[in-house]
């Protein structure tokens, strides 16, 4: 079975400083990856996905996240905070045999400070 | 497009009643799953459906939880009788797994349970 770990539950940081979210998983092939935002009282919500096309993959909302093999890392990023973007964001792999199972991260709580 | 749609959208009710949260996926989906997030286990997968078929079952807690998809555009999650420790949200999700496997999993906002 895959794993993925999102290291650090809660993250702060200033409005307009950059964001960094982080997230390892296990896979001996590269796999489907995602990342997804949750908003308070919401369903989550697809910020991106790694399909293997590109190592750099631009999402919503300013996101972005690079996919790096040699690290079997996915992390998130977003030059410049918002105060809008205060979440809880989630990390997802599907099972490299079975593609609808996904197994989420933790989850990281991001807090923007004015 | 509609999205997962999920009702109620919040539910309390009294130990031992029976609860049913009710799921209309995303049209043309074919998989469907049940989530259960709480605090201390986070996110869990109950159970997920392909082609309205269970096909993964080994995320239910107990005897007391049940799953069924009449069609393709409908499904429930049935506790009877329900716990305090049932207290949670609810999420289901849908996703359209013959568009290859990069697809995502489509999610609702949730049924939030509050058993007393």
């Amino acid at each position: 079975a895959q794993s993925v770990t999102q290291l650090g539950s809660h993250v702060s940081v200033s409005e307009g400083a950059l964001v960094l979210l982080r997230c390892n998983y296990s896979s001996s092939v590269p796999p489907y990856l995602f990342w997804y935002v949750q908003y308070p009282n919401q369903g989550l919500q697809l910020l991106l996905k790694y399909t293997s096309a590109a190592t750099l993959v631009k999402g919503i909302n300013g996101f972005e996240a690079e996919f790096k093999k040699s690290e079997t890392s996915f992390h998130l990023t977003k030059p410049s905070a918002h105060m809008s973007d205060a979440a809880e964001y989630f990390c997802a792999v599907s099972d490299q045999d079975n593609f609808n199972k996904f197994y989420f991260g933790s989850g990281t709580k991001l807090n923007v400070k004015p | 497009d509609a999205g997962v749609i999920q009702s109620p959208r919040h539910e309390v009710t009294e130990m031992g009643q029976e609860v049913t949260l009710r799921c209309k996926p995303i049209s043309g989906h074919n998989s469907l799953f049940w989530y259960r997030q709480t605090m201390m286990r986070g996110l869990e997968l109950l159970i997920y459906f392909n082609n309205n078929v269970p096909i993964d079952d080994s995320g239910m807690p107990e005897d007391r939880f049940s799953a069924k998809m009449p069609n393709a555009s409908f499904s429930t999650l049935k506790i009877q009788p329900s716990e305090p420790r049932d207290s949670a949200v609810y999420f289901c999700a849908s996703r359209q797994d013959r568009l290859g496997a990069s697809q995502p999993q489509h999610f609702g906002d949730g049924t939030r349970l509050s058993i007393l």
